[in-house]
């Protein structure tokens, strides 16, 4: 079992539309928890952070983290064609050094 | 720039030379991170740096991989007698501190290696 685990889509929503992405984790030990954005070709963009359950949000940006169900979320607002990408679910283990373990991605699209 | 930084940012190499690619971190981060992505998936650990000491190799997929950041700055990723199987894009990435746990990684734009 991988330790992050994502749907890997592709997820369509309209424009203005709430798109959520999910990602489950393996390992209960699991500490920090990250989104990052990938357009094709570039490098992986940080997009928040998450430490503590509940609900943390910055502009059109929601996460959620539930650790006793082991899944952390993010919901985008009024989704724009320019959010279309791929996003990255990333999980840093407690105690395991500073490695992140990322998810394979769930490719996001935006329609106009 | 602020930024991390990768040269170069593609390679192209025959099967069994060798390649070194560079890393230019943050100014300041202590942390200093190589992933492997393949196409369509998620990056993977390689290697990861504190300063100058090289304190997790795990990722690592063969000794023909070879990881250096002698100065705790510019790190340099080898990869010795090159297989096709190299092909993949190569990310660095940064962060402020070591110890703390929380610090969030900042990536370069990567280096794009294929192997004829």
């Amino acid at each position: 079992q991988k330790e992050v685990e994502q749907n890997s889509g592709p997820l369509s929503v309209p424009e203005g539309a709430i798109a959520s992405l999910n990602c489950t984790y393996s390992d209960r030990g699991s500490q920090s928890f990250f989104w990052y954005r990938q357009y094709s070709g570039k490098s992986p963009e940080l997009i928040m952070f998450i430490y503590s359950n509940g609900d943390k949000e910055d502009g059109r940006f929601t996460a959620q983290l539930n650790k006793a169900s082991q899944y952390v979320s993010l919901l985008i607002r009024d989704s724009q064609p320019s959010d279309s990408a791929t996003y990255l679910c990333a999980v840093k283990l407690k105690g395991a050094g500073n490695q992140f373990y990322f998810g394979t991605g769930t490719s996001l699209t935006v329609i106009p | 720039g602020a930024g991390v930084s990768q040269s170069p940012r593609y390679k192209v190499a025959k099967r069994g030379q060798d390649v070194a690619l560079r890393c230019d971190p943050i100014s300041g981060h202590v942390s200093l991170f190589w992933y492997q992505q393949a196409l369509g998936q998620g990056p993977e650990f390689l290697t990861y740096f504190q300063n100058e000491a090289q304190l997790d190799k795990s990722g690592l997929p063969s000794d023909r991989f070879f990881a250096e950041r002698p100065e705790g700055s510019v790190s340099t990723l080898k990869i010795q007698r090159t297989q096709q199987e190299d092909s993949a894009v190569y990310l660095c990435a940064s962060s402020l501190m070591g110890r703390v746990a929380d610090q969030p990684q900042h990536f370069g734009d990567g280096t794009r290696l294929s192997i004829l």
